[in-house]
């Protein structure tokens, strides 16, 4: 079956611009994830959706990062006026069900700041 | 909190000869345990998971795994590395009271020589 898509593969933006990530979920995934992986770095925790549950927002950098999940499915990470520090590959990770721990990932989206 | 610690960021192997990557993790209790790999231009894709019982996991592609609670390790090998064993691999690890949250090492990325 069809994995986790994200869009764009690629992303080079100018400072100060805004960005839209997206994420489709696997069907069915109540569960979604963002993590972010820069150069030479694991992976950083983001935002975590569950359902129809308030988001766990603790891992966003700043309040420019904002996400919203819409209809328990498609997510959508956005950047406020970015910034070269944001350069990284943006990941989207989903799962059947929070206790399982099985995260599915996605190829990611590169964003470069330039 | 926990963390995670990959003491190996590079390390190249012969096609053919065992494999071992080393992680250690911090965290005040067991937690859940994870290994992902990460192909050029790839998500993460699940190897190996440990949650609780025998302390020696399989995982997919001929990969194994010991948890180590006295060394407070979990230590990835493989007896016989391919050349398609080439990439990034990410340890894992969850608190076993949040469910949802991965805290990655940084990665150590595996080079296989012919």
């Amino acid at each position: 079956g069809a994995g986790v898509s994200q869009s764009p593969s690629n992303k080079v933006t100018e400072k100060g611009k805004d960005v839209e990530l997206r994420c489709d979920p696997i069907s069915g995934h109540t569960a979604l994830y963002w993590y972010r992986q820069s150069l030479g770095q694991g992976l950083e925790f983001l935002i975590y959706f569950q359902g129809n549950s308030a988001p766990d927002k603790s891992g966003l950098p700043s309040d420019r990062f904002s996400a919203e999940r819409t209809g328990g499915s498609v997510s959508t990470l956005t950047i406020q006026r970015t910034q070269q520090e944001d350069s990284a590959v943006y990941l989207c990770a989903s799962s059947l069900r929070t206790s399982g721990y099985e995260q599915y990932f996605g190829p990611g989206t590169r964003l470069t700041v330039t | 909190a926990q963390s995670v610690t990959q003491p190996d960021i590079h390390i190249t192997v012969s096609e053919g000869a065992s494999l071992e990557l080393r992680c250690n993790y911090s965290y005040g209790a067991t937690p859940y345990l994870f290994w992902y790999v990460q192909s050029p231009g790839q998500g993460l894709q699940l190897l190996l998971k440990y949650f609780s019982g025998d302390t020696l996991v399989q995982g997919i592609k001929g990969f194994e795994a010991e948890f180590k609670r006295s060394q407070s390790s979990f230590n990835l090998r493989k007896p016989s590395v391919h050349w398609s064993d080439a990439a990034e691999y990410f340890c894992a690890v969850g608190a076993r009271s949040n469910d949802y949250k991965l805290s990655f090492g940084a990665g150590t990325t595996v080079t296989v020589r012919a």
